[in-house]
């Protein structure tokens, strides 16, 4: 699997918004581009995926470099229940292990 | 709808003794997996099946069995229980092991597990 890099720590104000980078500079032509988030003593939960154009739902939106080296989750007005860690994940819609490689991911402090 | 349920959401267990780690979902999905997280570490790949019937190995299969008889089950056994096995065990499901690449897997909420 193409490896991602996203800093350890991040710190956000509520309400105020978040952008959330990751750096895929190996990612292959099939990669699609996975976020999830782990709230504290819970399971990940999915958040959004893309694998070219930008993606808005409504959690979140993910920008995705025109190069496709890097990606960024924005978060529009974050609140405290979104203090998690975020994981940026590639999967290569070829690939045959059909797994999801979570690395440690971006651990997200939001300010009350 | 519950989703992905596991049981127990606690256990401790004796070195040695064996256990199974109980995971269901009712959203008919094809594929499933179980992870194990441990400390300062990402999310590793134990066993997973991509129907009942088929199962296959992840990253880290050592000392566990799975099997899969029913789409909507997905046990994991510890065969023996080991020091090295506490850790927080989480059960994923998605509709296939073809949309796990491109739409979202579900998770439980995980079960704390200590050998002592």
């Amino acid at each position: 699997d193409a490896k991602t890099t996203q800093p350890n720590s991040m710190e956000s104000n509520e309400e105020e918004p978040v952008h959330l980078p990751c750096n895929h500079s190996t990612i292959s032509g099939t990669d699609y581009i996975h976020w999830y988030r782990q709230l504290p003593s819970q399971g990940p939960e999915y958040v959004i995926h893309g694998l070219t154009s930008n993606v808005n739902n409504r959690m979140a939106s993910l920008a995705i470099a025109e190069d496709r080296k890097s990606s960024t989750l924005i978060l529009h007005r974050a609140t405290l229940r979104d203090a998690a860690v975020y994981y940026c994940i590639l999967r290569d819609v070829g690939g045959s292990n059909y797994k999801l490689t979570f690395g440690k991911g971006t651990l997200l402090t939001v300010n009350p | 709808n519950a989703g992905v349920t596991q049981t127990p959401k606690f256990q401790v267990l004796k070195t040695g003794q064996s256990m199974t780690l109980q995971c269901a979902q009712d959203m008919n999905h094809e594929y499933m997996s179980w992870y194990r997280q441990d400390p300062g570490m990402g999310l590793r790949l134990i066993h997973y099946s991509v129907g009942a019937g088929i199962t296959d190995q992840g990253e880290v299969p050592n000392g566990y069995n799975v099997s899969r008889s029913t789409t909507e089950d997905f046990p994991l056994r510890l065969l023996s229980a080991a020091p090295s096995q506490t850790s927080v065990y989480f059960c994923a499901s998605s509709y296939s092991h073809i949309s796990i690449l491109y739409t979202e897997a579900f998770f439980g909420q995980g079960t704390r597990l200590t050998v002592v």
